[in-house]
């Protein structure tokens, strides 16, 4: 997965605290996207970008914010982390922009107590 | 209803057998599908994409396109204990430049 890094890895949070997830690519590709993935659920998309300076709300947005302030940098921030929000969270890139192919960081599991 | 729909399975071969997985998608102007594959604990990873009716092979894997139908389906020959994993079907919503993924279908390849 190199070229994709999320940070941290992992992480406990308790109900209302908040934090980002990092998500920082050096492959110079616009389009970045942050999913979730729940057991059953599959992957839902929360937020993308399609370039530096623009991001969009995708299926799954309540609860979460994100910037993209720089090309490399896509973090996502939990304002007021509930219970409902321990999930898998995976950041992706789409390395060719005539297609949907996405190319995935390793994943960060997030729990919220 | 979801718009990718898959099997979750789990899917039961034995080694050397042919594995067959399916999805349907709900969205006619979908032009482009991926399979990808996700081991537990790991992120996907692409292992085919296919963007036009019929078949498209690389090695033991195979995918299947069907507009008409509005199904996908991938094909692995020689199934190996290897294969054990979640294989997630995606289509590409054009419109909103994301995609689109079914939940999964999980395969089991016994010895």
């Amino acid at each position: 997965n190199a070229g994709v890094t999320q940070t941290p890895k992992f992480q406990v949070l308790k109900t209302g605290q908040s934090m980002t997830l990092q998500c920082a690519q050096d492959m110079n590709h616009n389009s970045m996207y942050w999913y979730r993935q729940d057991p059953g659920m599959g992957l839902r998309l929360i937020y993308y970008s399609a370039s530096e300076g623009t991001t969009d709300k995708g299926e799954v947005p309540n609860g979460y914010n994100v910037s993209r302030s720089t090309t490399e940098d896509f973090p996502l921030r939990l304002l007021s982390a509930a219970p409902s929000q321990t999930s898998v969270y995976f950041c992706a890139i789409r390395r060719d922009r005539d297609t949907g192919e996405l190319f995935f960081g390793e994943g960060s599991r997030l729990t919220v107590l | 209803q979801k718009e990718v729909e898959q099997n979750s399975g789990p899917l039961s071969v034995p080694e050397g057998a042919i594995a067959s997985l399916n999805c349907t998608y709900s969205d006619r102007g979908s032009q482009s599908f991926f399979w990808y594959r996700q081991y537990s604990g790991k992120s996907p990873e692409l292992i085919m994409s296919i963007y036009s009716n019929g078949d498209k092979e690389d090695g033991r894997f195979t995918a299947q396109l069907n507009k008409a139908s509005q199904y996908v389906s991938l094909l692995i020959r020689d199934s190996q204990p290897s294969d054990s994993a979640t294989y997630l079907c995606a289509d590409h919503n054009t419109g909103f430049q994301k995609l689109v993924f079914g939940t999964g279908t999980r395969l089991l390849v016994s010895p």
